[in-house]
């Protein structure tokens, strides 16, 4: 199975401060990953699809990149509603798999 | 618009099964892959298994084989994920989603509340 190492698990940050969240994948999945938001009670939201691609509709200041084995997702300039838990997922190879996941909070 | 739309809330007793349904509309049903993914109270996303809706093949997570089935009913553009044998840690939000392609939508998730 492909394990999914994301980082840091949570992170302190102002409005205004720019963000970076890193997975790295066990072996290879090409660009074959995206990265989701998610609020409490809410269903996941995905930002990005593969690995850099702006899903429609979410603000310029998310973006990503990486390919094979190391992703970043960055936030250029953290707004007040980006404080949620992030998440990457390969689709790459079945057994699909998350990271575990980044809470950001407010500092 | 490009949506999933997902069952009802359920409580189950250990031991039975649940069955849950998530309706596509707004794309071609048989184009994009079903996921589903489930979710306990306070932790993280867990991936459960996957379904090529035209030709009905499935991939399951090691961890729920023998457990877990995933069908379709191509002619109302729905996937149902069925779980057996259920126990308390089956307790969880449960979501169907599509992850590949440029929409990426998920259900709003159906909770199944599993307690004698």
């Amino acid at each position: 199975d492909i394990q999914m190492t994301q980082s840091p698990s949570s992170l302190s940050a102002s409005v205004g401060d720019r963000v970076t969240i890193t997975c790295r994948a066990s072996q290879g999945i090409r660009n074959d990953l995206g990265w989701y938001q998610q609020k409490p009670g809410k269903a996941p939201k995905r930002l990005i699809y593969a690995a850099s691609s702006l899903q429609s509709g979410v603000p310029s200041r998310f973006s990503g990149s990486g390919s094979g084995t190391e992703f970043t997702l960055t936030i250029s300039s953290l707004q007040p509603e980006d404080f949620a838990t992030y998440y990457c997922l390969q689709h790459n190879r079945s057994p699909y798999t998350f990271g575990q996941g980044t809470k950001l909070e407010i500092k | 618009q490009v949506q999933l739309v997902q069952s009802g809330a359920e409580v189950k007793k250990p031991g039975a099964s649940v069955k849950v349904s998530c309706k596509a509309s707004g794309y071609t049903f048989t184009s994009y892959d079903i996921n589903w993914v489930r979710q306990a109270t306070g932790q993280g996303l867990e991936w459960m298994g996957w379904m090529n809706p035209n030709s009905g093949n499935t991939a399951y997570a090691q961890k729920f084989q023998g457990r877990v089935t995933i069908t379709r009913n191509t002619s109302i553009s729905t996937s149902y994920m069925e779980l057996s044998s259920l126990r308390s840690e089956d307790t969880a939000v449960y979501y169907c989603a599509r992850v590949s392609g440029a929409y990426g939508p998920w259900g709003q998730g159906t909770l199944v509340t599993v307690s004698s």
